[in-house]
C-alpha cells in the first residue's frame, strides 16, 4: 500500500504552460505539504495544509496554486511555468506534531 | 528562524565500517528533530525522530541519533555500514504543531566503498 501518492512521477514541459501535480494520502493524516527540491537537492517547504485549509505559504510566486479538495488529497496548479520551476517537488502528510511522511516525487523539467 | 546545518556534504566509507553523520540546528524552543534518508531518485524515508525524552533514539535500518542540547546536535551513527546504505540522508527540525513547517540541513551524500 502506498501511504503518499503523487502523479505524475515525471513531467516535461514548455515555458509558459499550465501543469498540475496530484498527491494522495491513505494515512487518514489533517496536514499535507507541498515541498520543492532544486537541483542542488536543497528543500524548501512551499505550502501547508490542515484539514483543507492553508496554514503555511513560505513566500511562493502566486503562479503556484495549492489545491485541497478534501483532507486526503492537495493538488498543486502552476501557472506560466518558467525554467527556475524545474524540480522534485514532493508532497508529504503528517498529523499534528508528528513526523511527516513523504510521496516519492514529481520530477518537473521546463523547457 | 530555525536553520539546520550539515557540515559534511559527501562521506565516504567503506563496508562495515561505522558512520556518523553531524547535524547542527538553530531553534529557540524545543526542536521536534528528525533525520531522513534519500536513495537515488526515490522519495524521502524516515529513519528516525526525537520529540522529547530518552535523548537516544532508534530508528530503521540500524540507525540511532543522538541529541545533545548544549551542542545544539543531533547526529546520526550507524556501527556498520552496508553498501545499501549509500543515499543522500537529510537532517530536519521541525515546530510540531499545526503545520509542523520542517526545516531541512543541506543533505550529506554517503558513499559506500567495497
Amino acid at each position: 500500500d502506498t501511504a503518499v501518492s503523487q502523479t505524475p512521477k515525471y513531467l516535461v514541459t514548455q515555458m509558459g504552460n499550465d501543469k498540475s501535480i496530484k498527491c494522495e494520502q491513505n494515512l487518514g493524516h489533517d496536514t499535507m505539504y507541498w515541498y520543492k527540491q532544486d537541483s542542488k537537492k536543497f528543500l524548501k517547504i512551499m505550502f501547508s495544509y490542515n484539514n483543507k485549509e492553508l496554514i503555511i505559504n513560505e513566500t511562493v510566486p502566486n503562479r503556484f496554486s495549492p489545491k485541497s479538495p478534501d483532507k486526503a488529497h492537495l493538488n498543486l496548479h502552476i501557472n506560466s511555468l518558467e525554467l527556475g520551476d524545474s524540480a522534485v517537488y514532493f508532497c508529504a502528510s503528517s498529523q499534528v506534531g508528528v513526523a511527516q511522511y513523504f510521496g516519492p516525487g514529481t520530477r518537473l523539467t521546463v523547457l | 528562524a530555525q536553520s539546520v546545518t550539515q557540515p559534511d556534504i559527501h562521506i565516504t566509507v567503506s563496508e562495515g565500517a561505522s558512520l556518523e553523520l553531524r547535524c547542527n540546528y538553530s531553534y529557540g524552543a524545543t526542536p521536534y528533530l528528525f533525520w531522513y534518508v534519500q536513495s537515488p531518485g526515490q522519495g524521502l524515508q524516515l529513519l528516525l525522530k526525537y520529540f522529547s525524552g530518552d535523548t537516544l533514539v532508534q530508528g530503521i535500518k540500524g540507525f540511532e541519533a543522538e541529541f545533545k542540547r548544549s551542542q545544539s546536535s543531533f547526529n546520526l551513527r550507524k556501527p556498520s555500514v552496508h553498501w545499501s546504505d549509500a543515499a543522500e540522508y537529510f537532517c530536519a527540525v521541525g515546530a510540531g504543531g499545526a503545520g509542523n513547517k520542517l526545516t531541512f540541513g543541506g543533505g550529506t551524500r554517503v558513499l559506500v566503498k567495497p
